[in-house]
Formats: C-alpha cells, sequence, structure tokens
C-alpha cells in the first residue's frame, strides 16, 4: 500500500545511545516532516524539508539531527538520547500547501 | 502569536447524533489551512479535511463538516450521525507557510467518546 512507512515501531534506548528513526514514502511529495507528540500537548514539529536537499529548524530541533537522503527517505537521528526524549514520533509527507498529511504509524521511543 | 486552542479535552456524544468540536486559532498570515485529523486508539493519524484560509464555502467530507467562521477564528469540527467508530482524539491543526510547504501548529486534542 502506498504511503509513509517508518522504522521501527518501538525502541528502548538507554541515556546517551543514540539511533535514527526512518522514513520512507513513495506518493512522490516534496514535503516531509518530523514531529514528536507527547501527552496533553499535541504534535509538536522538530525538522521538516520542503523538498530534496534542504531541511529546516521546528519547534523542538534540539537534541536531534535529520537527513534528507533523497526524495523518498527523511531520517531522523538522536545523536545522545535523553530521558526528555522519551515520545511518540511520526514522520509525514505532503503534496504541497492545501493538501493534508500522510503520516506513518509512528515509533514509540522510551528512554531510560 | 500563532496557535491553535481547543478547550474541550473530553466529550461524550450518543450514537447517531451530531456533535461539535471546538478549534480556535491565532495567526495574523493572510494565507493559512486548518486540518482536522483523527487519531484511534491504535495510535495512527487520519487526515479528515481541509479548509483554506480563502475558500467561501464551508468544507465538507462525508458525515465530517468544517464550520468555518474566519471573524472569529474558529474552525469547529461537526460529525453528523456519530457511529461508535468514530469513538477516538481529535486534533486540530493551522497550516502556514509558503513555497508550497505547510508547517503544522497542532492543538493539545479532544477526546471524543460516542455512547451506544
Amino acid at each position: 500500500n502506498a504511503g509513509v512507512t517508518q522504522t521501527p515501531k518501538f525502541q528502548v534506548l538507554k541515556t546517551g545511545q543514540s539511533m535514527t528513526l526512518q522514513c520512507a514514502q513513495d506518493m512522490n511529495h516534496n514535503s516531509m516532516y518530523w514531529y514528536r507528540q507527547d501527552p496533553g500537548m499535541g504534535l509538536r514539529l522538530i525538522y521538516y524539508s520542503a523538498s530534496e536537499g534542504t531541511t529546516d529548524k521546528g519547534e523542538v530541533p534540539n537534541g536531534y539531527n535529520v537527513s534528507r537522503l533523497n526524495k523518498r527517505e527523511f531520517s531522523l537521528r538522536l545523536e545522545s538520547a535523553a530521558p526528555s526524549q522519551t515520545s511518540v514520533y511520526f514522520c509525514a509527507s505532503s503534496e504541497g500547501v492545501g493538501y493534508g498529511y500522510t503520516f506513518g504509524s509512528g515509533t514509540r521511543l522510551t528512554v531510560v | 502569536a500563532q496557535k491553535i486552542t481547543q478547550t474541550q479535552p473530553g466529550m461524550f456524544v450518543q450514537e447517531k447524533e451530531a456533535v461539535t468540536l471546538d478549534c480556535t486559532y491565532d495567526t495574523s498570515d493572510p494565507s493559512y489551512g486548518l486540518f482536522w485529523y483523527k487519531q484511534p486508539s491504535s495510535g495512527e493519524m487520519i487526515f479528515l479535511i481541509y479548509q483554506g484560509s480563502y475558500d467561501q464555502q464551508n468544507a465538507t467530507e462525508g458525515r465530517y463538516s468544517l464550520n468555518f467562521q474566519k471573524a472569529r477564528k474558529s474552525a469547529n469540527l461537526v460529525i453528523s450521525a456519530s457511529q461508535l467508530g468514530d469513538s477516538a482524539m481529535y486534533f486540530c491543526a493551522m497550516g502556514l507557510g509558503a513555497s508550497g510547504t505547510y508547517k503544522y501548529i497542532f492543538g493539545t486534542g479532544t477526546r471524543l467518546k460516542v455512547l451506544a
């Protein structure tokens, strides 16, 4: 099925460990996004990529890096995980202004 | 400041009745989009409906309609004929941006429970 694929679905990290969340879309969308969802706070934008080769910070970028590897793939890296990064992470893509996002199924990350 | 506010943390509705979920927004940008998403207990985010700031007519998608009142800066979601499967978390979001990219600001959500 066409859509946004995120891996892994679940992950437990120890404080200080690093990991990369992978995201790929097969809808030929230009724009891709990473959000985190925390209880009572809705979703907050971490980074986004308007097109292949560009990335920009969102509302909560500290502690994260991203790579837009090609038009399909947009990865999120935690270099040194902290308990405050325990969250559900969503990747999304969009055809453009005026179109809704297509979200991945999410990654539930716990940092202990 | 750009902000989305959902003031109803939780709502109950009887099956087959209509329900309105409130959303107010704040932006000084003349061009923006308003979106509603549904998040069932399984966790995925499902796009429901979109309203552009320049659209004259209220958006409708099946049983979903968006009551857009620009002067009041409100974008309420109306679900007609509620079904048990409508029980979920609902998020209002505002899309802002240019050059073909919308960045969303999300509200904190409203949890809807449909009663049999």
